[in-house]
């Protein structure tokens, strides 16, 4: 079965300074990996997706992340964080099967930004 | 907005009660997922529906219950209502198209609230 391990609960970092959250996954076959961002009181929204080809990806609101297979990892990152950057971030591994991918969700990254 | 409809945005009901959680897809999507989001057990995969037929299950309680209608929107049925099912419950669609990846979109959110 697959599994999500975010290892950070809580992030504080200050306003214009570098952000990276890490996710590692289990997954026996090549994973489909995706970062999404909740606001208090939100739904679920996408910021970025792996599926194949280039290890690197870009997202939204200034979002990128790399898959590195050797290392199980999604990390996402970011240059210059901005106030309304602060959110929960989950990293999430699509089981394919049967027509169905479902989606593993880790517990979640809590991310404080300080002006 | 990510197309991804749910009513009611809260629900607050009493134990042994029964409710139901509306969904309806993005135009086009065909497949539906229900997750539920808690504080102790995170976001857990309940169940999926593709053209009207259940296509997965996750860790869905018997007590839970759902089906997609010919006009694809979905409904989640939750009866026998205890404290621990107090949670905010996503829907999310994807189009699942045949031999491809599958991105999945989600709604707002029903927050349940037992007492």
């Amino acid at each position: 079965a697959q599994s999500v391990t975010q290892p950070d609960i809580h992030i504080t970092v200050s306003e214009g300074a570098s952000l990276e959250l890490r996710c590692n996954y289990s997954y026996g076959a090549t994973p489909y990996l995706f970062w999404y961002v909740q606001s208090p009181g939100q739904g679920l929204q996408l910021l970025l997706k792996y599926f194949s080809g280039d290890t690197l990806v870009q997202g939204i609101k200034g979002f990128e992340a790399e898959f590195k297979r050797s290392q199980s990892s999604f990390n996402l990152r970011k240059p210059s964080v901005h106030w309304s950057d602060a959110a929960e971030y989950f990293c999430a591994v699509g089981a394919s099967g049967a027509g169905s991918y479902q989606l593993t969700f880790g517990k979640g990254t809590k991310l404080s930004v300080i002006p | 907005d990510s197309g991804v409809t749910q009513t009611p945005k809260h629900l607050i009901t009493a134990t042994g009660q029964r409710v139901t959680l509306r969904c309806s897809p993005r135009s086009g999507d065909l497949s539906v997922y229900w997750y539920q989001q808690s504080l102790d057990q995170g976001l857990q995969f309940l169940i999926q529906y593709y053209n009207g037929e259940e296509r997965a299950k996750g860790n869905i309680l018997e007590r839970f219950s759902a089906q997609q209608f010919p006009d694809l929107h979905s409904e989640l049925n939750l009866s026998s209502l205890e404290l621990g099912d107090s949670a905010l419950y996503f829907c999310a669609s994807s189009p699942l198209r045949r031999g491809g990846t599958d991105t999945q979109y989600f709604g707002p959110g029903t927050r349940l609230t037992v007492l």
